[in-house]
């Protein structure tokens, strides 16, 4: 079944340290895979995906598909950049499109 | 310029009751989703609909059902409404599982 580990709950960095949210998945095909952030009292958003090779707000994530991680990387991280960060992974090519969800990591960027 | 709308964000039920939680979107996306988020636990697929009148079991299905009798509206049923079912509930819909969710803002529900 495929799976999607975050193994920190809670991630705590100061400003302008660089900063890496872990991703773990287990899927032996080729998986679509996310980031959804969710700052206080804001909805569930789309923060970057793979397929789009974009950087979003400074913050990029590589997919290894050897190490099957997609970690989110940030080299100096802001304030504003507390909140809660969710890998997600879908199957490419699936019109459904089920998302899988990480349990969330919770980033805290202290001044 | 909101897309997904829940239609409450706050609802405090007594246990036993039958609860609805309506969901709207305005994109004409084929796939609906409900998902309730506990801390700890992160969001769990309840159901998902991909078409009118089509549902499938998400991987917490129990003592929930849904309906879609249009396409932009996904309504997610608690038959009776149990303290177990205080959770924050996110409804989001998708066109395509690579264009990623657009989600609602949530509805928080307290069972008393």
């Amino acid at each position: 079944a495929q799976r999607v580990t975050q193994p920190e709950k809670l991630l705590s960095v100061f400003k302008g340290a660089p900063v890496e949210l872990k991703c773990n998945y287990s899927y032996s095909g080729s998986p679509e895979l996310f980031w959804y952030v969710q700052y206080s009292r804001q909805r569930l958003q789309l923060l970057l995906r793979h397929i789009s090779r974009e950087s979003i707000k400074g913050f990029t994530a590589d997919l290894n598909k050897g190490e099957t991680s997609f970690h989110l990387k940030k080299p100096f991280a802001q304030e504003e950049d507390s909140a809660m960060y969710y890998c997600a992974l879908t199957l490419y090519g699936g019109s459904q499109g089920n998302l899988i969800f990480g349990k969330g990591t919770k980033l805290s960027v202290k001044p | 310029d909101v897309k997904v709308t829940q239609s409450s964000r706050y609802l405090v039920k007594r246990t036993g009751e039958k609860v609805f939680l309506e969901c709207v979107q305005d994109m004409d996306h084929e796939n609906m989703f409900w998902y309730r988020q506990d801390p700890g636990l992160g969001l769990r697929l309840i159901y998902f609909s991909y078409d009118v009148k089509m549902k499938e079991k998400g991987d917490i299905p129990e003592g929930y059902s849904v309906s879609r009798e249009k396409k932009e509206r996904f309504s997610l049923i608690l038959e009776s409404a149990s303290t177990n079912q205080t959770s924050m509930y996110l409804c989001a819909s998708s066109l395509t599982g690579e264009d990623g969710y657009t989600f609602g803002s949530g509805t928080r529900l307290t069972v008393v």
